[in-house]
């Protein structure tokens, strides 16, 4: 089966454009996540939908970062404007289930997209 | 609220020699535990995970894993390393109990095999 897709892989723009990231999740999973993955971390959950709806999204810079998953399928990340801090990996992952069954799920991550903010 | 620590940022071992990659947790109620793989350039993969059950947790790649509720471990092994198990490992951790269920990764370790 065809595993996550991402687009673009890479990004680089300068502090204060804006930029957006696509995901397309693994066909028949509910639940999508985006990870911020700064060098030298560990991914960091950003936002997790189950289906069309957010399941949590605290963790979210929500002062310029956007996201949204139209129709329960394809997801777009989104940084407006974009600061020097963002420069990172973003990973989009999927599972199958959602819930309390969704929790013990394997993520499936896409390549991720590199972003360099200058 | 939950944390991983991975306390080694390298492991370096002679390839045919085991392995044990640490992690430790914390979560209020009962761990969901992982195990992911990433290689360079590339996405998380997924390698072994504990949810209950036998505290052993066999995995891809020759790789198990050993659940320890007494010491809060979920530390990673492999009996005879190979040069292309180099990668970097990370731990996560979900909790059973709360309201979001937020995985939790911990900062990675660096596994170098040499040959």
């Amino acid at each position: 089966e065809a595993g996550v897709a991402q687009s673009p892989r890479y990004k680089i723009i300068e502090k204060r454009q804006s930029v957006a990231f696509w995901c397309n999740p693994i066909s028949g999973h509910a639940t999508l996540y985006w990870y911020q993955q700064i060098l030298g971390q560990g991914p960091k959950l950003l936002i997790q939908f189950q289906n069309n709806g957010v399941v949590d999204d605290s963790q979210l810079p929500k002062d310029r970062f956007s996201a949204e998953r139209l129709k329960g399928v394809d997801s777009t990340l989104k940084i407006q404007p974009a600061k020097l801090e963002d420069s990172a990996v973003y990973l989009c992952a999927s599972s199958l289930g959602g819930g309390l069954a969704g929790v013990q799920e394997t993520q499936y991550f896409g390549p991720g997209t590199r972003l360099l903010v200058l | 609220a939950q944390s991983v620590a991975q306390p080694e940022d390298q492991v370096n071992v002679a390839e045919g020699n085991p392995l044990t990659v640490k992690c430790t947790y914390s979560v209020s109620g009962n761990p969901y535990l992982f195990w992911y793989v990433q290689y360079p350039n590339r996405g998380l993969q997924f390698l072994l995970k504990y949810i209950t059950g036998d505290n052993l947790v066999k995995g891809s790649y020759g790789f198990e894993a050993e659940f320890n509720k007494s010491q809060t471990s979920f530390h990673l092994k492999k009996p005879s390393a190979l040069v292309s198990d180099s990668a970097l490992y990370f731990c996560a951790v979900r909790d059973s109990r709360g309201g979001s269920y937020i995985p939790t990764f911990g900062r990675g370790t660096s596994l170098i095999v040499h040959p």
